[in-house]
């Protein structure tokens, strides 16, 4: 396609559970980020990568949370354990340059409502 | 470490009237600037810019933006609201523009007939 594209769209889990947010890159976009963006609140920081690596995570809130992107195009953002202040919206955004003036464009994301 | 204030949480202006959304930051260095908007349901979209050079940048949907150095501002002004122009808009800062972007709260913007 041609945008970012994240699935589910929408993630109801028990407290607990583990979770798994699928986020397609734009074909060829070196960068990578994930954000998370709670109600009511602007987006916050995750992790990078650039191609396969991860070059950042500093934002991730605990050792619960973890992101791959092992070919360097799909990543995956997993929540192990969910509780309940992981409900947010998840938000993957892709640049087609490691730094500099690229853009970031951004999928829709990924609601995350935990029980 | 950088921040972004948006003073103001709600704003309501009629349809035609101008608009002004207010964003401060914080930065130790040049900042690289943003505003983005988010419709609901939809990603966020890049407005404009702000990287160097002349201080006053357009962006798309007739919206511009000026840079004040002075006073850590980059107001976002549109001259005649549309409805369609409706959403949340976001301010951000950061180190270059692929980056690690800190956001503001955000300002969500409704528009009366």
């Amino acid at each position: 396609g041609a945008g970012v594209s994240q699935s589910p769209r929408y993630k109801v889990a028990k407290r607990g559970q583990d979770v798994a947010l699928r986020c397609d890159p734009i074909s060829g976009h070196v960068s990578l980020f994930w954000y998370q963006q709670a109600l009511g609140q602007g987006p916050e920081f995750l992790t990078y990568f650039q191609n396969e690596a991860q070059l950042d995570k500093s934002g991730l809130p605990s050792d619960r949370f973890f992101a791959e992107r092992p070919e360097g195009s799909v990543s995956t953002l997993k929540i192990q354990r969910t509780q309940q202040e992981d409900s947010a919206v998840y938000l993957c955004a892709s640049s087609l340059w490691a730094s500099g003036t690229g853009e970031l464009f951004f999928g829709e994301g990924s609601r995350l409502t935990v029980l | 470490a950088q921040s972004v204030t948006q003073p103001d949480i709600h704003i309501t202006v009629s349809e035609g009237a101008s608009l002004e959304l207010r964003c401060n930051y914080s930065y130790g260095a040049t900042p690289y600037l943003f505003w983005y908007v988010q419709s609901p349901g939809q990603g966020l979209q890049l407005l404009l810019k702000y990287f160097s050079g002349d201080t006053l940048v357009q962006g798309i949907k007739g919206f511009e933006a000026e840079f004040k150095r002075s006073q850590s501002s980059f107001n976002l002004r549109k001259p005649s609201v549309h409805w369609s122009d409706a959403a949340e808009y976001f301010c951000a800062v950061g180190p270059n523009a692929g980056n690690m972007l800190t956001f503001g709260g955000g300002t969500r913007l409704m528009v009366k007939p």
